[in-house]
């Protein structure tokens, strides 16, 4: 099983406020990391797959670097706003699966 | 949205009866998976199928079997329910490029 963490569990910030959080993973045998967000009654939509240590990838405000030496990934959101409000999930990729962490509940408030 | 549904959406069940979740996708991609939601355990893989009559086993396997006799249907079943089994199911589908993966909307179980 290759086990991942993510921390910190749950989180809650003022609108306008920049945050990150982190996902750790084995750095043996590695070959994708995804992050993905969950919004309340909704299903997980993707936001990044990083595969090169170094990675970093973007998509609006939000951003995630990867250092698979280390067995790491941040994700970064600036200049939180309330639609940001949702569990972000990382997942390490074992052959065709997911292994995914337990997830970090961001909540903003306005 | 990635054409993924489930049937049922909700069902209410009673201990030692069985169950057959359905999962239909249109976008004709190769992998499929089965994933419950837990309070505390966030998405723990079930089973998977990486093509017809292909599958495998997940972490929490116990007590469930698939089927995937075509390409856009993967069946999960749970023989006897049982009240540990009362969750939130997704399915999601990949096309195996990245495996990025698309979920579908979900299944709430209550086996009572």
């Amino acid at each position: 099983i290759l086990n991942v963490e993510q921390s910190p569990q749950s989180l809650h910030v003022q609108e306008g406020d920049s945050t990150n959080f982190t996902c750790s993973f084995p750095s043996s045998n590695f070959y994708a990391l995804h992050w993905y967000r969950w919004e309340t009654a909704k299903s997980p939509e993707a936001l990044f797959v990083m595969t090169l240590n170094g990675d970093e990838k973007k998509k609006g405000r939000i951003s995630a670097t990867l250092n698979t030496k280390e067995g790491y990934s941040y994700l970064y959101i600036k200049g939180s706003q309330p639609e940001d409000s949702a569990t972000y999930l990382c997942a390490n990729q074992a052959g065709t699966a997911l292994i995914f962490g337990k997830g970090t509940t961001l909540s903003v408030s306005s | 949205d990635a054409g993924i549904t489930q049937s049922p959406r909700h069902k209410v069940t009673e201990t030692g009866t069985p169950v057959t979740l359905r999962c239909h996708q249109t976008e004709n991609h190769r992998y499929m998976y089965w994933y419950r939601q837990d309070p505390g355990h966030g998405l723990r893989l079930i089973h998977y199928s990486y093509g017809v009559k292909d599958t495998d086993k997940g972490e929490v396997s116990d007590g469930y079997s698939v089927s995937r006799s075509k390409t856009e249907d993967f069946l999960l079943t749970l023989e006897s329910a049982t009240s540990s089994q009362t969750s939130v199911y997704f399915c999601a589908i990949s096309e195996g490029r990245t495996y990025e993966q698309y979920f579908g909307p979900g299944t709430r179980l209550t086996v009572t």
